[in-house]
């Protein structure tokens, strides 16, 4: 079966620069997630996308931004980086049930994310 | 706002034996999802089993099963005949039934050591 995938798989950046991040959910699903861990620390919710509109948004920075498009994939930009950016990226996507889903989330593998 | 807590920081158990991941909840709300995510060292995050609150029933996996008591708001995870493969992180996660598509409140995790 199809997963969600993440790309790129890993990112070496310096401090200030940006990076993006792309998100590319399971087929026929609507809903997208974002998710930040740093070393040794449970997943925090940054922001989540319905239908091309943001649904809730967490503890995500303003120096980071995210949209969906038209074709359900998602972007994280991240600018002015720091050091404590330095985390796992993850992307993970559902269905609602009304589609015959099970709101159930599905992660992506992650994006490694390096801020030196 | 919701909280998830996890107990244990590390459990070992005895590859065939059968261990119990403990897990807490706090919630005002009547309508919510629980689950088990395991994270591995490739640090994917693998969903293992989902439990509906309006479920009496606990869920069943596999070797994977789930004792939710709804009044105590507890939900642990047992796993039966241990595999080495069983060896990872695993989190609790909650996640409000108010819409389809709420972020999941993870707890701290448990890391889980299976020895041969």
């Amino acid at each position: 079966a199809a997963g969600v995938i993440q790309s790129p798989r890993h990112l070496i950046k310096e401090k200030r620069e940006t990076a993006t991040l792309k998100c590319y959910p399971i087929p026929r699903h609507d809903t997208v997630y974002w998710y930040q861990q740093g070393p040794g620390q449970d997943p925090q919710f940054l922001i989540s996308f319905y239908e091309k509109m943001q649904s809730d948004k967490g503890s995500i920075p303003d120096r980071f931004s995210a949209q969906q498009f038209s074709d359900y994939h998602s972007e994280l930009n991240m600018s002015s980086l720091e050091l404590g950016d330095s985390a796992l990226y993850f992307c993970a996507s559902s269905s609602p049930v009304g589609s015959g889903g099970t709101d159930t989330q599905y992660f992506g593998p992650g994006t490694r994310l390096t801020v030196l | 706002a919701q909280t998830v807590t996890q107990s244990q920081p590390e459990m070992s158990v005895q590859e065939a034996e059968t261990v119990t991941l403990s897990c807490t909840y706090d919630t005002s709300e009547s309508d919510y999802y629980l689950f088990w995510y395991k994270q591995p060292p490739s640090r994917q995050m693998i969903l293992v089993i989902r439990q509906e609150a309006y479920k009496q029933q606990n869920a069943t996996e596999n070797r994977f099963s789930v004792n939710f008591q709804k009044a105590a708001k507890s939900f642990s995870l047992k796993i039966s005949d241990s595999q080495l493969g069983d060896a990872a992180m695993y989190f609790c996660a909650y996640r409000s039934g108010s819409s389809g598509n709420t972020p999941l409140v993870f707890g701290k995790g448990t890391r889980l050591s299976v020895i041969a």
